[in-house]
């Protein structure tokens, strides 16, 4: 199956600092990449949807301002977290769809997010 | 709002025995995606199936597409405890776009 990264797999930062997180398709182009957030023992909720070369689509109550999103090339989206508070603390995870018209989504592994 | 419904949340079972898990909607979806997810870790696909009535069988699993694809199930035989973790069943309404996920069924299978 095609593979997605994720960089870094996890990280700590202190409240009001902002963290990246990338992902990456490393063998297949992708003009949509996918950003999910997993609290623990639960299922994904989609957070946005990341379109390469225009403006992300933001799912309901997902502040855009705060979960800055930048789809610059068909391989890489990235994702900041702005002035990071605790409650900002969870498991992030994007994926990616191969072009030509597939159903399949892959998932990235994941970054752990801790904000104290 | 689309919605999928995913039973049991959560099923404990001994090495050896059968189970099923089953995920639920009142909405119609193009292709149905099983995942299983371990701790700490991304959901990994193991199964699209896109026609209604398709079944696709993974070795002991077998993955089941309702005819009005509005439901689908994913059926272990002779479950082991390597097939433990977190099963998602996720809808989508056409290639490339965003996913609809259940809620998530947590399988631990004891040795």
């Amino acid at each position: 199956g095609a593979v997605v990264s994720q960089h870094p797999s996890w990280v700590i930062c202190k409240s009001g600092t902002s963290v990246k997180i990338e992902c990456r398709s490393l063998d297949f182009q992708a003009t949509t990449m996918f950003w999910y957030r997993q609290f623990p023992k639960q299922s994904l909720m989609l957070m946005a949807t990341s379109n390469e070369g225009s403006k992300a689509t933001y799912e309901q109550g997902v502040e855009k301002d705060k979960f800055l999103i930048n789809h610059a090339s068909l391989t890489l989206s990235t994702l900041t977290v702005t002035s990071a508070h605790p409650e900002d603390s969870s498991f992030y995870i994007c994926s990616a769809s191969p072009p030509f018209e597939s159903y399949e989504q892959y998932f990235g592994p994941g970054t752990r997010l801790t904000v104290t | 709002t689309q919605l999928l419904e995913q039973s049991p949340q959560f099923l404990s079972i001994q090495e050896g025995e059968n189970l099923t898990v089953y995920c639920n909607s009142s909405s119609v979806f193009s292709s149905l995606q099983w995942y299983r997810q371990e701790p700490g870790e991304g959901p990994v696909l193991l199964v699209t199936v896109v026609t209604g009535g398709e079944v696709k069988k993974l070795k002991r699993l077998t993955f089941q597409f309702g005819d009005a694809r509005k439901d689908s199930s994913l059926h272990i035989t002779a479950a082991q405890p390597g097939d433990t973790g977190l099963y998602l069943c996720a809808g989508g309404k056409a290639a490339g776009n965003k996913l609809t996920f259940g809620g998530g069924t947590r399988v631990l299978v004891k040795p």
